[in-house]
């Protein structure tokens, strides 16, 4: 079955710093990849994606790279703001049931000013 | 508001009682989504329904769940013989339509199941 395997936390950072958060995946054929965040008292909320091997997706000075090779899409972001504390969660559907979203259990990052 | 809305936020069962969690979707949304969330974990897929339809309803974990969406529209997640590994944040979400690479899915901000 597919399964997404995401960096443990919590994290914390002082403003500025660089965030990696690691993603890897296992699944059939070629899913679709997904980052989703949870802002406290929000809810989930997609972050980016990428649909194919090779495509980055970015959004709010985030990025992540699928890289079929490696099986993984690891998030980054070069210089972090307070405003970036949230749960992180990586996903991924398969082609056959696109509609549904496989999780991983999510990284606490905290971002200190 | 213009999110998805759901309701209770909050609710507290004893064991053995039934529940009943209620979904209101984005206006025009086809479709709809129920997901479960224990604490410490990513959310876990229960079902799926397109306008009233139920696709899929592999991810329910027993004969004990039940959701519905009779027109289309709300929907609600009942757990009958409430037990405490039901504890969870029960997360409803939407989309234009389905599959996930076109359309973007919103996710409300779930209702707290604590079952004592």
């Amino acid at each position: 079955g597919n399964s997404v395997t995401q960096m443990e936390g919590p994290v914390t950072l002082s403003e500025e710093a660089f965030l990696t958060i690691n993603c890897t995946y296992t699944a059939t054929g070629y899913p679709s990849l997904f980052w989703y965040v949870q802002y406290p008292g929000e809810g989930l909320q997609l972050l980016l994606k990428a649909t194919k091997a090779d495509d980055k997706g970015s959004n709010k000075g985030f990025e992540a790279t699928y890289r079929k090779e490696t099986t993984s899409f690891h998030l980054e972001k070069g210089s972090v703001q307070v405003s970036d504390s949230a749960v992180y969660f990586c996903a991924l559907s398969d082609r056959i049931n696109d509609y549904k979203l496989s999780f991983g259990a999510g990284t606490t990052v905290t971002v200190r000013a | 508001g213009a999110g998805v809305s759901q309701s209770p936020r909050y609710k507290v069962a004893k064991r053995g009682q039934d529940v009943a969690l209620r979904c209101d979707p984005i206006s025009g949304h086809v479709s709809l989504f129920w997901y479960q969330q224990a604490l410490g974990q990513g959310p876990e897929f229960l079902t799926y329904f397109q306008n009233e339809a139920q696709l899929d309803k592999s991810g329910l974990p027993s004969d004990r769940f039940f959701a519905e969406r009779p027109e289309g529209s709300v929907s609600t997640l009942k757990i009958q013989r409430t037990q405490q590994e039901d504890s969870a944040v029960y997360l409803c979400a939407s989309s234009l339509a389905w599959g996930q690479v076109g359309h973007t899915i919103y996710f409300g901000e779930g209702s707290w199941l604590t079952v004592v």
